[in-house]
């Protein structure tokens, strides 16, 4: 089973904060993926990563960065945290070259910033 | 134009009904598509995917793929309290990237 983990269930930040969200999968996956998501709004996808060291800007980027350092973790990084990224925070990941490219999701991580 | 588009719900369907949720994408070329099913406050998890035309079954579920009309549903049959969740669909696209919709809130009644 494809498993794939986030360093936390629940943040409480500051406003202003360096905020860091890592998450690991296990199943060699080449593409990972960060999204949030908002009641009413969906999922929105921030960034997203087809190999190491390579990012790619998704639909709402701007606030965020990010790290793929190593093939089976990819961070998420908040600079300088706002009220407005206020969200569960969700990382997937997927196996690239085939024609069924299904996602797989971690628990998800809850950020309250206050 | 959305991309991937769902009726938001809620849809309330008595126990041991069919729920039918009903997803329409704009992408023609799009390749495969998946149903996803997500219990509050948890994380997406994958139900079925479909890239051919017609049905595919599994189990209580059953997949229904309309390219022509750019169509995708889902049946849950003998619906179950537990089945109450949001359901997303997703399309993979032409363009290799895959599209979420919105999700459709559904409701089992005891």
């Amino acid at each position: 089973d494809v498993k794939v983990t986030q360093s936390s269930r629940y943040l409480v930040k500051r406003t202003g904060e360096k905020v860091f969200l890592e998450c690991v999968q296990d199943m060699d996956h080449e593409n990972m993926f960060w999204y949030r998501q908002d009641p009413g709004l969906g999922l929105r996808l921030i960034y997203f990563s087809y190999d190491v060291k390579m990012k790619e800007k998704g639909d709402i980027p701007e606030g965020y960065s990010v790290s793929r350092e190593k093939k089976e973790r990819f961070s998420l990084i908040l600079e300088s945290a706002s009220t407005n990224q206020t969200s569960m925070y969700l990382c997937a990941s997927s196996f690239t070259g085939n024609l069924v490219e299904t996602q797989y999701f971690g628990p998800g991580t809850r950020l309250l910033v206050l | 134009q959305k991309e991937v588009e769902q009726n938001s719900g809620p849809l309330s369907v008595p126990e041991g009904a069919i729920a039918s949720l009903n997803c329409t994408y704009s992408d023609r070329g799009s390749q495969s598509f998946f149903w996803y099913r997500q219990y509050s406050g948890k994380s997406p998890e994958l139900i079925m995917f479909i890239y051919s035309n017609g049905d595919k079954e599994d189990g209580r579920f059953t997949a229904q793929l309309n390219k022509a009309s750019q169509y995708v549903s889902l049946l849950i049959r003998d619906s179950q309290p537990s089945d109450s969740a949001t359901y997303l669909c997703a399309v993979q696209t032409s363009y290799d990237k895959v599209i979420f919709g919105p999700g459709t809130s559904l409701s089992v009644i005891p």
